[in-house]
């Protein structure tokens, strides 16, 4: 019983093509987070959303754009993605006190 | 930004043997949480420790947090192959419920 869903599980997209990664939820959690994963490192956080409120790291590229159109769903847009860009997306979800993330099976970004 | 380091980057055990990792952070917390992740997966949910705690134990998981020096660490009892995966630590550093995820750990546990 999936909680955390992302789709898809791998994305392929051209340099500079933007694209769009998502992620639903099925636990009326008031927190959706965004990580990127790169290989053998920690996730980073790009930002999050507590309900409609929108938190963004102020070392998050201008490149990375998030939405979320209701409580189940949340997206990340990609305006012009680079070779840097290559990566693991995880989403992650967690209740008002914030005491446990759930988490997505990620989305595996490449950039040709 | 990350919020702080986990040593050692990796460890390689026989199973049945004790696995120790350590994770430590910058700012104040309210929480300290560790995360598994299997290769290519997500990340899963072990434990909690909170501020005002100094031990915690969840079936062959141990915690401790040292607040004065801003220190936790992880032991794993009785290790089996099925452990072998990434174990990361996280912290939530304030009122702002951004969570912060240490460098991580990779364990290797040998049959």
């Amino acid at each position: 019983d999936a909680m955390v869903i992302q789709n898809p599980r791998y994305q392929v997209t051209q340099f500079g093509k933007p694209v769009t990664l998502s992620c639903s939820q099925t636990l009326n959690h008031n927190v959706m987070y965004w990580y990127q994963q790169k290989s053998s490192q920690a996730p980073k956080l790009l930002f999050h959303y507590y309900d409609k409120d929108f938190n963004n790291e102020a070392d998050t590229p201008d490149n990375f754009q998030s939405r979320r159109p209701n409580t189940s769903f949340c997206f990340l847009d990609i305006r012009s993605p680079g070779l840097g860009d290559a990566a693991m997306y995880l989403c992650a979800t967690g209740g008002f006190t914030n005491e446990k993330l759930f988490f997505g099976s990620g989305t595996q970004l490449s950039v040709l | 930004s990350q919020q702080g380091e986990e040593d050692p980057q990796a460890l390689s055990i026989q199973e049945g043997e004790n696995a120790t990792m350590n994770c430590s952070y910058k700012t104040s917390i309210n929480n300290l949480q560790w995360y598994r992740q299997n290769s290519g997966r997500g990340l899963v949910h072990l434990i909690l420790i909170r501020s005002n705690e100094r031990e915690k134990h969840s079936g062959r998981l141990r915690v401790t947090l040292d607040t004065s020096k801003k220190s936790s660490s992880l032991l794993i009892t009785a290790s089996r192959a099925a452990d072998t995966a990434s174990y990361f630590c996280a912290t939530d550093a304030g009122n702002n419920n951004d969570m912060r995820f240490g460098a991580g750990t990779r364990l290797t546990v040998k049959p």
